[in-house]
């Protein structure tokens, strides 16, 4: 049972664009959502994230959407850069769960010149 | 801080043979996560530790997984027998419970199980 979805395992977009990743989750209970990036051979780190009581954080060229209606959240990187291509991974965090991270299956991103 | 160190970065094993994972935490974490990755998976949750104590084994496959944290800076993931569906990488990750963002992961062990 796949609680944290990713349904696009890879997004090609050009450089300066803008790039969306989607995510979809199913648990009500997730109050904290995290989006991590993930280079080859390379542990995943930490790029940003969002409390379920705001709809929208931004970081510099990144910036989460939260629609808890919806249960959907997307990562938008604008201007993308070759640099950003890597894995993205989706989490989530339950609230009395700890720091445990429920993570979606990733989408592969790829920024072209 | 030289971050989560897992060994060994590479395995190759024969099926049957005894697996053993190690992970050290980042000093002062007491949250430690055992997570593995597949293409079909993703990263899927094995288990966790909050002061050495773990707290969520549902994600252990089956009982060939067993996870120890004998002290705060050490960790052990071993697999006993080891079957080539066994065959991911396998990442530690360590956390604080006062920020939920601060949660870093190693740099993964490539088990590959022929």
């Amino acid at each position: 049972d796949q609680q944290v979805k990713q349904n696009s395992p890879s997004l090609s977009v050009q450089e300066g664009r803008i790039s969306i990743l989607n995510c979809d989750y199913t648990n009500s209970m997730f109050d904290y959502f995290l989006w991590y990036k993930k280079y080859p051979a390379e542990g995943p780190t930490f790029l940003i994230s969002i409390s379920s009581i705001k709809d929208k954080n931004e970081d510099g060229r990144f910036t989460v959407f939260l629609n808890k209606s919806a249960k959907h959240l997307s990562l938008h990187i604008v201007p993308s850069q070759p640099g950003d291509s890597a894995v993205y991974f989706c989490a989530a965090i339950s609230g009395g769960g700890g720091n445990k991270l429920t993570f979606g299956t990733g989408t592969q991103l790829k920024v072209e010149l | 801080d030289a971050g989560v160190i897992q060994s060994p970065r590479h395995e190759v094993t024969e099926m049957g043979q005894e697996v053993t994972l190690r992970c050290k935490p980042i000093s002062g974490h007491d949250y430690l996560f055992w997570y593995r990755q597949t293409m079909m998976r993703g990263l899927e949750l094995l288990i966790y530790f909050n002061n050495n104590v773990p707290i969520d084994d549902s994600g252990m496959p089956e009982d060939r997984f067993s996870a120890k944290m004998p002290n705060a800076s050490f960790s052990t993931l071993k697999i006993q027998p080891s079957e080539p569906r066994d065959s991911a990488v396998y990442f530690c990750a360590s956390g604080t419970g006062t920020h939920r963002n601060t949660i870093y992961f190693g740099e993964g062990s490539w088990l590959t199980v022929v």
